[in-house]
């Protein structure tokens, strides 16, 4: 079954420091793989997207993911927290199949300490 | 460019009555999809219109529709209302058909059902 796993539910790291957003897929077909940011009481905001090429994409705001095949995953990354980072993180997943649906993970909150 | 507008922003109903949920998209933006948001359920998809035709359905009961317009505006309806409808509802637009295409949110409208 298609499916998209965070593991992780909620994330606390203090301004400046690094962080990782982990995002695992099983898709049946090639996948198109994104990162959208909800910041409390708005729509979702598209960080970053997959399609082809070059495993490792660069985003709005700081943002980046590697694409590895391999590991099934799609990882966001940034190497320098701010507090407005604070937010609600989902990956999805997608493809372009008869299927034509798209598949959200449960999401990971992000937390700031300043 | 305006951004999705989805209006109203916040309704408060009652079990058994029925809601008409509208959205705007970005000008020049055929594409208009629907989403649930839900604590439990997380982001679940509703369906999606292209060119006033719906082109893809959530699983979701028949008592929630759509219907898109010339104009690429589209509204949603949800009749005899049950307490688990409470959830928010985004409005997603894209330039193309497909949901694995970059969507744009808007702020979504939140309805409560007593």
């Amino acid at each position: 079954a298609q499916s998209v796993t965070q593991p992780d539910i909620h994330i606390t790291v203090s301004e400046g420091a690094s962080l990782e957003l982990r995002c695992n897929y099983s898709y049946g077909a090639t996948p198109y793989l994104f990162w959208y940011v909800q910041s409390p009481g708005q729509g979702l905001q598209l960080l970053l997207k997959y399609f082809s090429g070059d495993t490792l994409v660069q985003g709005i705001k700081g943002f980046e993911a590697e694409f590895k095949r391999s590991q099934s995953s799609f990882n966001l990354r940034k190497p320098s927290v701010h507090w407005s980072d604070a937010a609600e993180y989902f990956c999805a997943v997608g493809a372009e199949t008869s299927y034509d649906k798209v598949i959200f993970g449960p999401g990971t909150s992000l937390s700031v300490i300043p | 460019k305006a951004g999705v507008t989805q209006t109203p922003r916040y309704l408060i109903k009652t079990r058994g009555q029925q809601v008409t949920l509208s959205c705007s998209p970005i000008s020049g933006h055929r594409s208009v999809s629907w989403y649930q948001q839900t604590p439990g359920q997380g982001l679940q998809f509703l369906f999606e219109y292209f060119s006033e035709t719906q082109r893809n359905k959530g699983n979701f009961p028949g008592r929630f529709s759509g219907r898109q317009f010339s104009n690429s505006r589209s509204e949603m309806n949800v009749s005899t209302l049950e307490l688990g409808d409470s959830a928010l509802y985004l409005c997603a637009s894209s330039p193309k058909a497909g949901l694995y295409n970059e969507q744009f949110f808007g702020p979504g409208t939140r309805l409560t059902v007593l």
